[in-house]
């Protein structure tokens, strides 16, 4: 069984550009979360989905960010027109159930914004 | 509220020294999850350790241990004789079983191991 997978591992943008990072949980998996870490700091969350449903975005920036999970395919969290403060590591997570506590995290999407 | 503090930012060992890395949460959930995970400078995040409200049980695995104490809402991990290898930021991070299951993540403690 594959982990979590995410891809690009790094990806590079210009000001102004959109970055889409996408996330592939582990199978059997239907909970993904998004997380943020800006450079020396912890992880912060952004996004929880269920397929098809975003259940908590509490910590998504109010614009230029969006996150999706489809019925088929990746979750993938889109940023629009990036800024040199978006760059940043994006970790997701994939649970099976909702009751347990367990996140299996994928390796990182390593953003960076020129 | 949920919160982890991890007050110490920066700690440097020499090699074969035990270390202990504090974290101390703070919840409102009766049932919740305490993890610590170490994240090396390839910067994946490695789990360590889960463990739940209800297992105050201290573990040990290999060089690495936890000390769970409620009374005083901590979750200790100590390295014993410690490698260059331990060389990473660890996290300590909460779950709490009514905020949806997102994770609470510490600042991190930077640990150095001097060879």
């Amino acid at each position: 069984n594959a982990g979590v997978m995410q891809n690009p591992r790094h990806l590079v943008r210009r000001r102004g550009q959109e970055a889409r990072l996408r996330c592939s949980p582990m199978k059997g998996h239907s909970h993904v979360y998004w997380y943020r870490q800006l450079p020396e700091e912890g992880l912060k969350f952004m996004v929880y989905l269920q397929k098809e449903n975003i259940i908590d975005e509490s910590g998504m920036p109010k614009e230029r960010f969006s996150a999706e999970f489809p019925k088929e395919g990746p979750s993938i969290l889109r940023i629009q027109q990036v800024v040199r403060g978006d760059s940043a590591a994006y970790f997701c997570a994939s649970s099976e159930r909702l009751a347990d506590g367990e996140q299996f995290f994928g390796p990182g999407t390593r953003l960076t914004v020129l | 509220a949920q919160k982890v503090t991890q007050a110490q930012t920066e700690i440097s060992v020499v090699e074969k020294e035990d270390v202990t890395l504090d974290c101390v949460y703070e919840t409102r959930d009766t049932t919740y999850y305490l993890f610590w995970y170490k994240q090396p400078p390839s910067g994946e995040l490695v789990f360590l350790i889960r463990r739940n409200s209800f297992d105050e049980q201290n573990e040990i695995s290999g060089r690495y241990s936890w000390n769970f104490q409620k009374s005083t809402s901590s979750f200790n991990f100590t390295i014993t004789a410690s490698q260059v290898v331990d060389s990473a930021v660890y996290f300590c991070a909460l779950s709490g079983q009514n905020t949806g299951n997102q994770f609470y993540f510490g600042t991190g403690t930077s640990l150095t191991v001097i060879p």
